[in-house]
């Protein structure tokens, strides 16, 4: 059973341009969040989606952020001109459909770094 | 805003010793999570807690959740090299809608 995936890896931008972060949930999971993590800091929650609805946006700067969950496809978290404080580890989470919706399953991360 | 206090920040010690951490609140949660996250990787989750008094155990791992359920601790019996890492609690706050607020983690180093 393949966990959460998150593509890139690694990802490097010049200031200006426009970051997409991808993430597949776990098989059976249709809640999705992203966080991010500064730092020196701990994960700050930035926006929770189920398909095709944000639920929580409460975390996201109010501009250049935006996040989406297709009905078909990954979830997308895109950074429009990005700044230096862009750079950081950010991670989506999923956790199943039923149940223990509490219990969130993180990926790997992308590191965002701005140069 | 809820917040979560975790400690120590740092914890050096020699492998077969044991130790107990702690995650801190003024507020209460519904669920509070333990993750370890190695370095360039993302948080593993360990156990969830829900119930006040709730105590978990993962192998030597024990887990106690506040009878109030504002706090949680962490126990390691006989630390191995292998359990060293980032210790990240996390809650769901009472009343919100699965958003956890995360404390900034306890760094624990064992030594061989």
């Amino acid at each position: 059973n393949a966990g959460v995936m998150q593509n890139p890896r690694h990802l490097v931008r010049r200031r200006g341009q426009e970051a997409r972060l991808r993430c597949s949930p776990m098989k059976g999971h249709s809640h999705v969040y992203w966080y991010r993590q500064l730092p020196e800091e701990g994960l700050k929650f930035m926006v929770y989606l189920q398909k095709e609805n944000i639920i929580d946006e409460s975390g996201m700067p109010k501009e250049r952020f935006s996040a989406e969950f297709p009905k078909e496809g990954p979830s997308i978290l895109r950074i429009q001109q990005v700044v230096r404080g862009d750079s950081a580890a950010y991670f989506c989470a999923s956790s199943p459909t039923t149940g223990a919706s509490y219990e969130q399953y993180f990926g790997p991360g992308t590191r965002l770094t701005v140069t | 805003t809820q917040l979560l206090e975790q400690s120590p920040q740092f914890l050096s010690i020699q492998e077969g010793e044991n130790l107990t951490v702690y995650c801190n609140s003024s507020s209460v949660f519904s669920s509070l999570q333990w993750y370890r996250q190695e370095p360039g990787e993302g948080p593993v989750l360990l156990v969830t807690v829900v119930t006040g008094g709730e105590v978990k155990k993962l192998k030597r791992l024990t887990f106690q959740f506040g009878d109030a359920r504002k706090d949680s601790s962490l126990h390691i019996t006989a630390a191995q090299p292998g359990d060293t890492g980032l210790y990240l609690c996390a809650g769901e706050p009472a009343g919100a809608n699965s958003k956890l607020t995360f404390g900034k983690g306890i760094t624990l180093s064992v030594r061989p």
